[in-house]
């Protein structure tokens, strides 16, 4: 079973505190990617990585930046937290992206909810 | 602008009836449609997907319709069991994009005993 697991499961930081939020999957994926969830938005894209110290922005990178120094492990950063950053971040690995004609499927841990004060 | 769009937030059920969720998508080149399924403090799960080349896909108790030309897909559950209230995500993505799913907002399915 692949696995996908998240350093918290609850975080409570205060404005304009560094947030690291760490990601590790065990299955030899390339991809790893970073989302947030928020009621009624769904899950929008953060940033995602296809390689080692590869990465490309989603549709909402603006506060955030990533690192991915070693294959399994996939961190998010917020440089200077700030409340509209509350939500639930989720981090999902995969292997490339399609193998003839069919979408490898995302695997996702289990989520950090992060509250910003 | 959303370009993967679940307009029902929520659908009550009763139990051994048909539950229907209903997505629809802007973008023509998206050829790859996926369904998640999240029920709280856990990460979404793969539940069914379909190829643009296709109409139907069917799992069990799960069947997924394609309408390209209305850009408009549906998930069926039949029959709804209570294990399945969760919030089910659509997501989509396009051969030419690479890695990248785009998420509609979510529909959160209550199946009442």
């Amino acid at each position: 079973d692949v696995k996908v697991t998240q350093s918290s499961r609850y975080l409570v930081k205060r404005t304009g505190e560094k947030v690291f939020l760490e990601c590790v999957q065990d299955m030899d994926h390339e991809n790893m990617f970073w989302y947030r969830q928020d009621p009624g938005l769904g899950l929008r894209l953060i940033y995602f990585s296809y390689d080692v110290k590869m990465k490309e922005k989603g549709d909402i990178p603006e506060g955030y930046s990533v690192s991915r120094e070693k294959k399994e492990r996939f961190s998010l950063i917020l440089e200077s937290a700030s409340t509209n950053q509350t939500s639930m971040y989720l981090c999902a690995s995969s292997p490339s992206g399609w193998t003839s004609g069919t979408y490898n499927e995302q695997f996702f841990g289990p989520g950090t909810r992060l509250t910003v004060l | 602008d959303q370009q993967v769009k679940q307009n029902s937030p929520s659908l009550s059920v009763q139990e051994g009836r048909i539950s229907i969720l209903n997505c629809d998508y802007t973008n023509s080149m998206f050829d790859y449609f996926l369904w998640y399924k999240k029920y709280p403090a856990e990460g979404p799960t793969f539940l069914i997907s379909i190829s643009s080349i296709k109409d139907k896909n069917e799992d069990g108790r799960f069947t997924v319709f394609l309408n390209k030309s209305a850009k408009h897909l549906s998930l069926h559950i039949v029959p709804s069991q209570p294990g399945d209230s969760a919030v089910y995500f659509c997501a989509a993505s396009a051969n030419n994009a690479g890695n990248m799913l785009t998420f509609g907002g979510g529909t959160r399915l209550m199946v009442k005993p």
